[in-house]
């Protein structure tokens, strides 16, 4: 079993509609990121969260702690959201240093 | 501002033979960089982070080694290239311990025939 797993693995939706992709983990962390990876292969960071929830023009992204669990959510999607979308979680390593680890990302496509 | 290179763009590399892929950041000292691969279909794996001149951590086996001339400067080789390197390579870095963004790089395909 990974240690971040995401859902759904793909995601088509019509322009407009509301998205939810999730995120678990199985590891302790320190913080979760969210990352955006564009069709030609560049990733931005949307989010870090250590708890709660952030909010960033159309994107939200929320953390539940004890659950292990976080969401990204994208409101009145458009075209333009269409990417993958990672989540990352950051954890300490054996030498004690932070690294991130992973998900395999979720497929979003958009339709106009 | 702070900006991250890498080079080359894309690279078509026979089995067994050696790969140099370089990774700069301009813009801030003494980062922690940081080499990913993403192979086809899957997620983004740590192979190497840095956190000073010198100081190279691999999170995997494998027949790849970084280093680290400079503070801004990290490299990724490999002396004999196998089919399974071939994947996207990023460089990344961040500001150290508790850094909440990590920035990336523009990557680069390597494909090994």
């Amino acid at each position: 079993k990974n240690e971040v797993e995401q859902s759904p693995q793909n995601l088509t939706a019509q322009e407009g509609e509301f998205i939810t992709i999730n995120c678990s983990y199985s590891v302790g962390i320190s913080a979760l990121h969210w990352l955006q990876q564009h069709p030609g292969g560049g990733i931005v960071s949307l989010f870090m969260l250590s708890s709660g929830k952030k909010k960033h023009g159309r994107l939200i992204a929320t953390i539940n702690i004890q659950e292990k669990h976080s969401s990204l959510h994208i409101t009145a999607s458009h075209p333009r959201d269409s990417a993958v979308y990672i989540c990352a979680v950051r954890s300490y390593t054996n030498f004690g240093n932070e690294k991130l680890t992973f998900g395999t990302g979720t497929r979003l496509t958009i339709i106009p | 501002s702070q900006t991250i290179h890498q080079w080359p763009a894309t690279l078509v590399q026979p089995v067994g033979s050696p790969l140099s892929l370089e990774c700069t950041v301009e813009g801030t000292s003494n980062p922690n960089l940081y080499w990913y691969r993403q192979a086809a279909g899957r997620g983004l794996q740590l192979l190497f982070y840095s956190v000073g001149i010198g100081q190279i951590s691999s999170e995997v086996p494998q027949n790849l080694s970084a280093s680290r001339p400079q503070d801004r400067q990290f490299i990724l080789s490999s002396k004999k290239l196998l089919l399974s390197d071939s994947g996207f390579y990023l460089c990344a870095w961040d500001s150290g311990l508790g850094a909440d963004t990590q920035y990336f790089g523009p990557g680069t395909r390597l494909t090994v025939l």
